[in-house]
């Protein structure tokens, strides 16, 4: 299965923009490039996905490389309320894979006010 | 939509003690699964169903049994509980159709065993 691999933490400071990288040289041509975040105390919660272009949504931008082994997942104005483990996963786009994503230890994101 | 709700959210058993974990999602989701989540670690998925009366092992089932009698239901059952198994445990459900599968988690469920 492929995985991915994740800075163990970052810093930033409020109101910056934050560049959250992955890596997953191994990934498949049929895998979508999931994120997602944990608040502490609390379950994780979706962030946002993309396959090949780069996605946009509220509260994230996904920069996917060409090759697609890499992306950065971009928060543009950082809030304390973003300190959060975020995880990067590869989602493999079929329903016969259910049970295959596996989630690492995620990058800490530590913001500073 | 309540989503995934988990009971009980806190838990203490003593070594050798079984319980039940308890996992119901109102989305009318296909897939849930069961991870654990140790002390500063990421998740580990332990069980799976793709559907009522489908389960599957995950990375970590050891110590760990499950059912999906209906959809909204998927219970985790530890059996002789052992100090290893002190965790927090979450539950999540996702649709199981098409080509995306976002995953909603629930708030968990702490567990220790002394």
């Amino acid at each position: 299965d492929a995985k991915t691999t994740q800075p163990n933490s970052m810093e930033s400071n409020e109101e910056e923009p934050v560049h959250l990288p992955c890596n997953h040289s191994t990934i498949s041509g049929t895998d979508y490039i999931h994120w997602y975040r944990q608040l502490p105390s609390q379950g994780p919660e979706y962030v946002i996905h993309g396959l090949t272009s780069n996605v946009n949504n509220r509260m994230a931008s996904l920069a996917i490389a060409e090759d697609r082994k890499s992306s950065t997942l971009i928060l543009h104005r950082a809030t304390l309320r973003d300190a959060a483990v975020y995880y990067c996963i590869l989602s493999a786009g079929h329903n016969t894979n259910a049970g295959k994503s596996t989630f690492g230890d995620g990058t800490t994101l530590t913001v500073k006010p | 939509n309540a989503g995934v709700t988990q009971t009980p959210k806190f838990r203490i058993l003593k070594i050798g003690q079984s319980m039940t974990l308890q996992c119901t999602q109102d989305m009318n989701h296909n897939y849930m699964y069961w991870y654990r989540q140790d002390p500063g670690m990421g998740l580990k998925l332990i069980y799976y169903s793709v559907g009522a009366g489908i389960t599957d092992k995950g990375e970590v089932p050891n110590g760990y049994n499950v059912s999906r009698s209906t959809t909204e239901d998927f219970p985790l059952r530890l059996e002789l509980a052992a100090p290893s198994q002190t965790s927090v445990y979450f539950c999540a459900s996702s649709l199981g159709q098409g080509e995306i599968d976002t995953q909603y988690f629930g708030p968990g469920t702490r567990l220790t065993v002394l």
